[in-house]
């Protein structure tokens, strides 16, 4: 299975700071690129997605920055808060072109755990 | 709108019996998966079904494990033996047809959380 690596593993951030999450990827069938947001006890929950045809997606506080070329990208969290402490996954999937019969397949990173102290 | 609902949310079982966790994904929903979070691992794969047939069930670890979708409605993901290193929270997801809106993003359930001692 290909990979989508994710770092850091943890990351503890003062309230009101800035959030940084990286992931990279291997293959280029990749094209849609979400972020998960899981809450303890939880399962994930989509928090903002991003097409290579943009090199960043803003929705409120949470950003994602995409570099093609380098087959990376990242979240950031602007002015952090306790509430945003929680683990993140990104994830890749293959457009339909190449995902095949049924659905969209999403290869998730191995998450991070934030904590936002206050 | 009831979301996906995952049976039972916690498992404790002993090493060799049989677990059975069930999934309800949401209505109108073709596609589901079946998932294993640990810390060592995150979350893994198993399954998925699409439109009640497995497509892909190379993330499923070894022959202990079974997954069935006998309807749109329903799915179970079977453990039989069950081993302490089965020991995970399990999540179902779904996700809609291709082509609407919403498609790429998967649903996800609350968990079963498995104790096997």
């Amino acid at each position: 299975q290909q990979q989508v690596k994710q770092s850091p593993q943890s990351l503890i951030v003062q309230k009101g700071g800035i959030s940084i999450i990286n992931c990279a990827y291997e293959n280029t069938a990749f094209d849609y690129f979400p972020w998960y947001q899981q809450f303890p006890g939880k399962g994930p929950a989509l928090l903002i997605a991003i097409r290579p045809d943009v090199s960043e997606k803003k929705e409120g506080r949470f950003t994602i920055s995409f570099n093609k070329s380098a087959k990376q990208f990242s979240l950031h969290i602007m002015d952090s808060q306790p509430g945003d402490s929680a683990t993140y996954f990104c994830a890749a999937s293959p457009s339909i072109a190449y995902s095949g019969a049924g659905s969209y397949q999403l290869t998730f990173g191995k998450g991070t755990k934030l904590s936002v102290i206050p | 709108d009831a979301g996906v609902i995952q049976s039972p949310r916690h498992e404790v079982t002993e090493m060799g019996q049989e677990v059975t966790l069930r999934c309800k994904p949401i209505s109108g929903h073709n596609s589901l998966f079946w998932y294993r979070q640990t810390m060592m691992r995150g979350l893994e794969l198993l399954i998925y079904f699409n439109n009640n047939v497995p497509i892909d069930d190379s993330g499923m670890p070894e022959d202990r494990f079974s997954a069935k979708m006998p309807n749109a409605s329903f799915s179970t993901l079977k453990i039989q033996p069950s081993e302490p290193r089965d020991s995970a929270v399990y999540f179902c997801a779904s996700s809609p047809p291709k082509g609407l809106a919403g498609a790429y993003e998967q649903y996800f359930g609350p968990g079963t959380r498995l104790t096997v001692t």
